[in-house]
C-alpha cells in the first residue's frame, strides 16, 4: 500500500508563472520529508526537505510547505523556467534514513 | 571516481539467469540502499545497508540479495532473474544519521525476457 501518494503524474506550466506539485502521505509517524528532482536517464537529485517541526521551508524559488494535520505536502516552484522540466518525487520517513517514495510528477515548463 | 558509479548502465537478461549490479561511492557515507523505479510506483527501497556489514530489506526484497563487505561497494544479486524485475536500478548513499539527502546513482534499466 503506496503511504506517500503523488497524485498528479503530470503538470504543465507555463514559464514564468508558479508550480505547484502537491504529495499526500499516510503514516503520521513520519516526521521528515524531502523532495527529489529527476531528469531522463539520471538518478534522482536532492531539492529541498523539511522537519515536522516547520511548516515552511525556502530555498531560492523553491518552497516546500507542509501541512501535518492535513498529511499534505507541496512544493512551490516560482517563477517556473524550462530547465525545471523534469519528475519530481516526494519522500517521506520515520528513521530519516529509509525513505518512502511518492510515484513522482512530470513537471513540464513551456517556454 | 566522483559520487555514486552503477554497472551496467543496461543489460538484457534471460529468465532464470543470475546477475549483479554493481553500486560503488567514493563519499566514504556509511548508509547504501538499492533502489528499483517502475512506471506508476516510483521508487521502491529493495535493500539497504546501515554500515559495512549489516544490511537490511526494505518494501520489496523479494528476489534479491545484497553484501557490504566495505564502506564504497553494495552490489545487488538477483539470483534466478525473471520477467517481474524488469525495471530500473537505483543505487544510494547518505550519512547514517544526517536528516539529510540521499545521493543517487545514475541506474541501471534492467531488462528480464
Amino acid at each position: 500500500d503506496q503511504q506517500v501518494k503523488q497524485n498528479s503524474p503530470s503538470l504543465s506550466v507555463q514559464e514564468g508563472r508558479i508550480s505547484i506539485l502537491n504529495c499526500d502521505y499516510t503514516n503520521s509517524m513520519f516526521d521528515y520529508f524531502l523532495w527529489y528532482k529527476k531528469y531522463p536517464a539520471e538518478g534522482p537529485t536532492f531539492l529541498i526537505s523539511i522537519s515536522s517541526i516547520k511548516d515552511k521551508n525556502e530555498d531560492g524559488r523553491f518552497t516546500v510547505f507542509l501541512n501535518k494535520s492535513a498529511k499534505h505536502l507541496s512544493l512551490h516552484i516560482v517563477p517556473s523556467q524550462p530547465g525545471d522540466s523534469a519528475v519530481y518525487f516526494c519522500a517521506a520517513s520515520v528513521t530519516g534514513n529509509q525513505f518512502y517514495f511518492g510515484t513522482g510528477t512530470s513537471l513540464t515548463v513551456i517556454p | 571516481i566522483a559520487g555514486i558509479t552503477q554497472a551496467p548502465t543496461s543489460q538484457i537478461l534471460a529468465a532464470g539467469r543470475r546477475m549483479t549490479l554493481r553500486c560503488t561511492q567514493d563519499m566514504r557515507h556509511n548508509a547504501m540502499y538499492w533502489y528499483r523505479q517502475d512506471l506508476g510506483l516510483g521508487l521502491r527501497l529493495i535493500h539497504y545497508s546501515n554500515t559495512a556489514g549489516t544490511t537490511g530489506k526494505g518494501e520489496v526484497p523479494d528476489g534479491y540479495s545484497v553484501s557490504r563487505a566495505n564502506t564504497d561497494d553494495f552490489p545487488l544479486t538477483l539470483a534466478s532473474a525473471v520477467p517481474s524485475q524488469t525495471s530500473v536500478y537505483f543505487c544510494a548513499s547518505s550519512l547514517l544519521g544526517e536528516r539529510g539527502e540521499q545521493f543517487f546513482g545514475p541506474g541501471t534499466r534492467l531488462t528480464v525476457l
